[in-house]
């Protein structure tokens, strides 16, 4: 019944090393984001995916990449981490919206990345 | 690019009123959105503005000014199961959202 999912959601692991983060919706939505919550707590947008665009956010390193095997999947790669690639990261996905409406963005539980 | 301000922390009793400020500087405005945070879990929807006035959904009420620049979320009735943080976001680029660095309320018996 989970609605987006993402694993693992704890992954601690070594600078310079590369992981995955993979994640899953089963709402039948056509575009999924990857966000980055520091321990300030602030949530920034780093992709925003669907099987037409792909919109990054420009402050985002060029060594994080969105994968999408297929339109339920959006899975994040980090190549050579860093100490401060430490944070949470979210999975959301939503419809594309009409003009003047909205489709609100459903989370994902989260994955606590702790790089050392 | 997008400039989002809002209280860090607020503290308000159980029972109360609290109203939640968000200010925004934009460009490519498309709507704002309020989510709530509980510590360690996931941001999930509150509610959504993208014309001037307010927009009630139970508890929860949400007020936009365009031409001001400005948001608040209003909770009536407050319990304690509403301690969390509270994100204003701005929507532009399809469907991307900035947030605000969150609100984080405290509710006292």
């Amino acid at each position: 019944d989970t609605a987006v999912s993402q694993t693992p959601k704890y992954l601690v692991t070594q600078m310079g090393n590369d992981k995955s983060i993979k994640c899953e919706q089963n709402l039948g939505h056509d575009t999924m984001y990857w966000y980055k919550q520091d321990s300030k707590k602030f949530l920034k947008i780093m992709f925003s995916y669907n099987n037409k665009e792909l919109i990054i956010n420009e402050t985002v390193p060029n060594r994080f990449s969105p994968k999408s095997p297929d339109k339920a999947h959006l899975n994040l790669h980090i190549n050579s981490l860093e100490l401060g690639d430490s944070a949470v990261y979210f999975c959301a996905s939503s419809q594309i919206p009409l003009r003047h409406s909205y489709n609100e963005q459903f989370f994902g539980p989260g994955t606590r990345l702790t790089v050392l | 690019g997008q400039n989002i301000d809002q209280p860090t922390e607020m503290t308000a009793t159980e029972g109360a009123i609290v109203q939640i400020n968000c200010t925004y500087q934009t460009s490519g405005f498309n709507g704002l959105f309020w989510y709530q945070q509980h510590a360690g879990e996931a941001p999930t929807f509150l509610s959504y503005n993208v014309l001037d006035g307010l927009e009630e959904k139970g508890r929860f009420s949400s007020f936009l000014s365009r031409s001001k620049g400005y948001s608040y979320l209003l909770l009536k009735e407050l319990q304690m199961k509403d301690s969390a943080s509270y994100l204003c976001a701005v929507r532009w680029a399809g469907n991307m959202l900035t947030f605000g660095g969150g609100t984080r309320l405290m509710v006292k018996p």
